[in-house]
């Protein structure tokens, strides 16, 4: 089966903080993708990597920096957290083409 | 760009009965995919079902069945002899095959209570 994981389930942060969400996927996945979710508005994209150390960005990323360095993990980066980044967090991974997209547990950060 | 809606914020169903889950997309393209999408209470978002739009055959996985109607630009989720664990949060999504995207498009999401 396929396995995504995410660093943390729930996360509470201040204010200015520098925040690291981290993701794992063992498939071997070339693509990978980082989404919020928040209620009445379903998921939205922040950004996407095709490969390592490749990023493009999605819907929303006003506020997120993401990290690739290697094939496996894909990181995002809150630099300077602010309230309105309290959200559930979504990372996911498929192959390269046509793949179906596999989630992770979330990660729920709350910015205080 | 491409939009998806699902006009049921929530819906309820008896145990054992059915339901139907409704989804349309606005695009120009002729070639994308479909998927439904499960994410219960506090669990991990799991695929449903998936459509290829050059399919003409409804897509099928056990008790869960869609009505793809391409020119309506129409995806609705059927799911029969409703079990208590299909209580979760439904989605539905778009993703295009053109240009090399894999980004998804999702739905709002329909809240899906079972009664028993």
């Amino acid at each position: 089966d396929v396995k995504v994981t995410q660093s943390s389930r729930y996360l509470v942060k201040r204010t200015g903080e520098k925040v690291f969400l981290e993701c794992v996927q063992d498939m071997d996945h070339e693509n990978m993708f980082w989404y919020r979710q928040d209620p009445g508005l379903g998921l939205r994209l922040i950004y996407f990597s095709y490969d390592v150390k490749m990023k493009e960005k999605g819907d929303i990323p006003e506020g997120y920096s993401v990290s690739r360095e290697k094939k496996e993990r894909f990181s995002l980066i809150l630099e300077s957290a602010s309230t309105n980044q309290t959200s559930m967090y979504l990372c996911a991974s498929s192959r390269r083409s046509g793949g179906t997209q596999y989630f992770g547990p979330g990660t729920r950060l709350t910015v205080l | 760009a491409q939009t998806v809606t699902q006009s049921q914020p929530e819906m309820s169903v008896q145990e054992a009965e059915t339901v139907t889950l409704s989804c349309t997309y606005d695009t120009s393209e002729s070639d994308y995919y479909l998927f439904w999408y499960k994410q219960p209470p506090s669990r991990q978002m799991i695929l449903v079902i998936r459509q290829e739009a050059y399919k003409q055959q409804n897509a099928t996985e056990n008790r869960f069945s869609v009505n793809f109607q391409k020119a309506a630009k129409s995806f609705s989720l059927k799911i029969s002899d409703s079990q208590l664990g299909d209580a979760a949060m439904y989605f539905c999504a778009y993703r295009t095959t053109q240009g090399g995207s894999e980004k998804l498009v999702f739905g709002k999401g329909t809240k899906l209570t079972v009664n028993p």
